[in-house]
């Protein structure tokens, strides 16, 4: 069966840039989004279609996609940003979250 | 402003049934596919069925698949899960979601519990 897989932590200073990456076969034949999830919050859509940004998302988010790896990417990341983040792509008809990655700034 | 409001979780037995609902409101419901999303306690997200904007296309996690129904009534703009021979590992926090087949899920609700035990 298709899987996404990220790491499971990663750790920032405040400031710096944080890359979280999803890896996958034939990722970069799909579209994958990526989700931001705050303890006891629902998901928020932070980047669609591999590197689009919803309204209202800071411009310090952004996503890329190259080979079978997708990429999210926050410059200057800030405290606010610490949360759990998870990709996602459609393989199909199945649509399939990453294990998730828990990002940590301090 | 878009509002997705879930409803029906509770306690079940293992073997039992049990409907969800999602009320949604703030966009044209029938232009949109939506989708179930669950999360088990202290687990990633887990992406259970899909529904397109007409209800004419069902997609399902194997996870799931033969015992949950996703459907839909544009008329009521509500989004309903019908889960049957639940299990154990079904208990988990499940999330109403606007998007669906090849689309990101764009608006989340805020959740309701099922636990089967």
């Amino acid at each position: 069966s298709y899987e996404l897989t990220q790491p499971p932590s990663v750790s920032v200073s405040p400031g710096q840039t944080a890359s979280i990456t999803c890896s996958g076969d034939k990722l970069r034949d799909k579209y994958a989004c990526w989700y931001q999830q705050k303890p006891g919050q629902s998901p928020v859509l932070v980047i669609y279609l591999n590197t689009k940004r919803p309204s209202g998302i800071p411009e310090r988010f952004s996503g890329s996609n190259s080979g079978n790896t997708v990429t999210l990417t926050i410059s200057g990341t800030q405290a606010m940003d610490e949360a759990d983040y998870y990709c996602q792509a459609w393989d199909r008809t199945t649509a399939l979250f990453g294990g998730g990655t828990k990002l940590t700034v301090l | 402003e878009v509002q997705l409001l879930e409803s029906g979780g509770g306690l079940v037995q293992p073997g039992g049934s049990l409907r969800l609902s999602c009320a949604a409101s703030g966009f044209t419901f029938n232009n949109y596919a939506m989708s179930w999303v669950r999360q088990a306690p202290g687990k990633g997200l887990e992406w259970v069925s899909a529904i397109s904007g007409s209800g004419d296309n069902t997609y399902y996690a194997d996870s799931v698949k033969g015992r949950f129904t996703i459907s839909r009534d544009n008329s009521m703009n509500t989004l309903y899960l019908q889960m049957s021979f639940l299990r154990v590992e079904d208990t988990a926090l499940y999330y109403c979601a606007k998007g669906g087949w090849l689309n990101p899920l764009d608006y989340w609700g805020q959740g309701t519990l099922l636990t089967v035990s």
